[in-house]
């Protein structure tokens, strides 16, 4: 079966340092990755995804993901936080990860990212 | 392009009665899925529907159950509620196809049981 896991109940950042919000995965065969942010009172919104190709994925809002196979690993990246960065971040895996088009997206706890001006 | 729209937003109910929450999906968007938020179990998907059949289930009872219309739109409807089905209810629309669509969510409806 599929699963993300995401180490980090909370991640405390200056703002102007960078940031990572770590994201680990269990998958059979190669795992289509996504990162989602969530404000309050609001849905989920997509920052960026990983299907195949480079391992460095860029997104929205000046975030970027790497890929590490080796390391079962799709971090969440951003060179200079911003305190408008603070939000609760979800990773997630599709489920199948491949094959019917039908799909489901399992996530992660999620991480709450607080950015200190 | 307008994004996924829910409705209602808010919503309080007591135990025993039913509720039915309304997805309408970003223009041209045929999938609709629908997940559960709960801080104690986190997101967790419940089911997926594409030209008005559920493709995909998630391990919920059977109180919880959905639709789709021909234009997409789609339903899910909650019988004899209990106080755990509190929650935020999210549904994601995306263009089925390549298996490597991105699926985009609404705002959610927050039910509260009470």
């Amino acid at each position: 079966a599929q699963s993300v896991a995401q180490p980090e109940d909370q991640v405390n950042v200056a703002e102007g340092n960078p940031l990572t919000v770590k994201c680990t995965y269990s998958v059979s065969g190669n795992p289509y990755l996504f990162w989602y942010v969530q404000y309050p009172n609001r849905g989920l919104q997509f920052l960026l995804k990983y299907i195949t190709g480079d391992n460095l994925v860029k997104g929205s809002y000046g975030f970027e993901a790497e890929f590490n196979k080796s390391q079962t690993s799709f971090h969440l990246k951003k060179p200079s936080a911003l305190v408008s960065d603070s939000a609760l971040y979800f990773c997630a895996v599709r489920d199948p990860p491949r094959g019917d088009s039908s799909y489901k997206l399992i996530f992660g706890s999620g991480t709450r990212l607080l950015v200190r001006p | 392009k307008a994004g996924v729209t829910q409705t209602p937003r808010y919503l309080i109910k007591t135990r025993g009665q039913q509720v039915t929450l309304s997805c309408s999906p970003i223009s041209g968007h045929r999938s609709v899925s629908w997940y559960q938020q709960t801080p104690g179990q986190g997101l967790q998907f419940l089911f997926e529907y594409f030209s008005e059949t559920q493709r995909n289930k998630g391990n919920f009872p059977g109180r919880f159950s959905g639709r789709q219309f021909s234009n997409s739109r789609s339903e899910m409807n909650v019988s004899t509620l209990e106080l755990g089905d509190s929650a935020l209810y999210l549904c994601a629309s995306s263009l089925p196809g390549t298996g490597q669509e991105t699926q985009y969510f609404g705002p959610g409806t927050r039910l509260l049981v009470l």
